[in-house]
């Protein structure tokens, strides 16, 4: 089974509807990140979480909110969908006591906003 | 604000030769450098992280480098095979436990 998974894999909603997007994983890391992929810009971080008490905005958190239910979940909702936000969307962990803190990522949901 | 940059972004080599991929970084304050590969359509699968205090770090025919007083990484694949063929991203991040900052990745492509 996959460490760091998301769903759905693949979103197709509307202009104005609101989405969540989940990631779990079982890794036990306390930190949690999400971050968007367009063409030609590359990744950048929308939010990231230290622990379950710790929320952070990241480069682009405008029209996003996050919410960390446990250890293991992270979840990243869009409160009104804009086509703009289509793009692909990757969760990814990191454990800042071991392995240098390397981020390990999840497969990324693939949203399509009409 | 850091940035990281990525050349070429396209790359086609016929099987078997060795070849080097290259990451520049405007901010040499940087925690550690990690070299991803991205498959069309999946995530990113970690290569290789180098710590600020390290100079290189190996793994099969993957070899990373780091020059921090030049603001660069190479990540180096010795005798290219078709699998190899992906996306390469490399990623800074400045302080401990906090986001990477990515290039734009180069593609390579590698022909049998």
């Amino acid at each position: 089974d996959a460490d760091v998974t998301q769903t759905p894999r693949n979103r197709i909603t509307k202009t104005g509807k609101r989405i969540m997007l989940e990631c779990s994983q079982t890794k036990g890391h306390d930190r949690m990140y999400w971050y968007r992929q367009d063409p030609g810009l590359g990744l950048r971080l929308i939010y990231y979480s230290f622990d379950v008490k710790d929320i952070n905005k990241g480069e682009i958190s405008d029209g996003y909110s996050v919410s960390r239910q446990a250890q293991a979940k992270f979840s990243l909702s869009l409160e009104s969908a804009i086509p703009n936000q289509t793009a692909l969307y990757f969760c990814a962990t990191s454990d800042p006591t071991g392995d240098q803190e390397t981020q390990y990522f999840g497969p990324g949901t693939r949203l399509l906003v009409l | 604000k850091q940035e990281v940059t990525q050349i070429p972004a396209a790359l086609s080599v016929p099987e078997g030769e060795n070849l080097v991929l290259n990451c520049s970084f405007t901010d040499s304050a940087i925690y550690n450098l990690q070299w991803f590969r991205q498959d069309p359509g999946k995530g990113l699968t970690s290569l290789l992280l180098i710590q600020s205090s390290q100079r290189e770090q190996t793994s099969g025919r993957l070899n990373a480098s780091l020059d921090k007083s030049s603001g660069r990484s190479t990540l180096y694949i010795a005798a290219s095979q078709p699998g190899d063929s992906a996306t390469y991203l490399c990623a800074a991040a400045n302080q401990a436990g906090t986001a990477l900052i990515f290039g734009k990745g180069t593609t390579l492509s590698v022909s049998s």
